[in-house]
């Protein structure tokens, strides 16, 4: 069983680049099987995907945000992370990292909250 | 605006059976079986219940069933249960990207 968990700073200035990481358990993020992934949801809202990354390092981005992110893969450390720039007070959301087959998302971690601010 | 149109809300009795619709157009919904639906209750990470329109992963009780139409697809919950109050979103492949509905309220009465 994938076991997934994000990490990273709660606290990001407006106009910085917000950095998070995911750390997966339980299996290789080598494997063929899965895409890997983040998705948003601010406070009180609905869920967004942002993008997703396979392991050979090929990504897939929302066109909305296609512009700010970034999704990078470290196959030494299990881990997958998502930057995003020049961020405003609409990216402060509870960040999720998930796995991702044939665009649905079967495990997810436990999700982290984001908020933009000065 | 969300890429995919769910009602806001929905709710039935105990015991009955409640349909949530999604609308999507004929580069997501219509072009993909590739649509899931998501539970998530206050606080807590979304629970895949379905996925590739009719599929439920093991562990989810077959109350839940999906089925698509065209642009559309439906999750039904069938023999309502308290516990299945909760936020229920769609989504769907679209090409190069996902797209999600922005939810349903399903409030049992």
């Amino acid at each position: 069983q994938l076991q997934l968990q994000e990490s990273g700073p709660g606290l990001v200035r407006p106009s910085e680049t917000l950095s998070l990481t995911c750390t997966v358990s339980g299996g290789s993020i080598s494997s063929s099987s899965y895409f890997w992934s983040w998705i948003r949801q601010p406070p009180g809202k609905g869920l967004e995907w942002i993008g997703s990354i396979y392991s050979s390092g090929s990504t897939f981005y929302n066109p909305s945000l296609k512009s700010r992110v970034t999704i990078s893969i470290d196959t030494s450390k299990n881990q997958f992370s998502l930057k995003l720039s020049s961020v405003t007070a609409a990216d402060t959301a509870v960040y999720y990292c998930t796995s991702e087959v044939n665009s649905s998302s079967h495990f997810w971690g436990q999700g982290a909250l984001v908020t933009v601010s000065s | 605006q969300s890429a995919l149109t769910q009602p806001p809300s929905a709710s039935g009795s105990p015991g009955q059976s409640v349909t949530i619709s999604c609308t999507g157009t004929s580069s997501d919904v219509g072009a993909y079986n590739y649509v899931s639906w998501y539970q998530q209750h206050p606080g807590k990470a979304p629970k895949v219940m379905i996925y590739e329109v009719t599929k439920r992963p093991s562990g989810v009780p077959d109350r839940f069933s999906g089925s698509k139409s065209g642009n559309m697809a439906y999750l039904t919950v069938s023999g309502l249960q308290a516990e299945d109050e909760a936020d229920y979103y769609c989504s769907s492949h679209a090409g190069a990207h996902v797209v999600f509905g922005g939810g349903t309220k399903l409030t049992v009465l």
